[in-house]
């Protein structure tokens, strides 16, 4: 069955500071794998995506994300984070392209 | 283009009661789900549909929580009676059909908090 895992629930870091947030995933073929973010209120707005080909993928407000398949790793990065960007992170994996998989979340906290 | 819409944003009933939420995805996206948000925790489906047919209901409580999407269009969820642990957020989202722009993307609505007293 498919699984998802972010080992980390939260993270703090200051601001202008660069950040990785770990994602693992459990799938038997090439998974399509996404990074949403959750701002408080809000509903969840897609980052990036990963189907095929590159395995560094750009995607909004500066987020890039690189497929690892040796290490079933889809880790999310940003070089440098910004005060707005403290929310909530998700990672998903998709069976095909209707059938998705969500992560427990990576809170962001920003330090001024 | 306008986005997922949901309401109400806001719920708060008292245990037994019924509620229901209504969504209107964006247009044109055949494929809509209802996804279950408990705090501190991602969304977990619901029930999804691919226009007017639920092709995925087996997360469903079907004791009681009901679905339906007549014409294809808006959806409605349904929780009769509500019970404590039913307090969350229910997320609507939709995708657009397989070989348009945003093809295996879910865009998502603000979500309904129901709090349940």
């Amino acid at each position: 069955a498919q699984s998802v895992t972010q080992p980390d629930i939260h993270i703090t870091v200051s601001e202008g500071a660069s950040l990785e947030l770990r994602c693992n995933y459990s799938y038997g073929a090439t998974p399509y794998l996404f990074w949403y973010v959750q701002s408080p209120g809000q509903g969840l707005q897609l980052l990036l995506k990963y189907f095929s080909g590159d395995t560094l993928v750009q995607g909004i407000k500066g987020f890039e994300a690189e497929f690892k398949r040796s290490q079933s790793s889809f880790n999310l990065r940003k070089p440098s984070v910004h005060w707005s960007d403290a929310a909530e992170y998700f990672c998903a994996v998709g069976e095909g392209t209707y059938k998705y998989i969500f992560g427990t979340g990576t809170r962001l906290k920003v330090l001024a | 283009e306008a986005g997922v819409v949901q309401s109400p944003r806001y719920k708060i009933i008292e245990k037994k009661q019924p509620v229901a939420f209504w969504c209107n995805p964006i247009s044109g996206h055949n494929t809509l789900y209802w996804y279950l948000q408990n705090l501190g925790q991602g969304p977990e489906l619901l029930i999804r549909y691919e226009n007017e047919e639920a092709v995925d209901d087996s997360q469903l409580p079907k004791d009681r929580f009901s679905a339906e999407r007549l014409k294809g269009v808006d959806s409605t969820l349904k929780i009769q009676p509500a019970e404590l642990g039913d307090s969350a957020v229910y997320l609507c989202a939709s995708s657009p059909p397989s070989g348009s722009p945003g093809t295996g993307e879910l865009f998502f609505g603000e979500g309904s908090r129901l709090t349940v007293l």
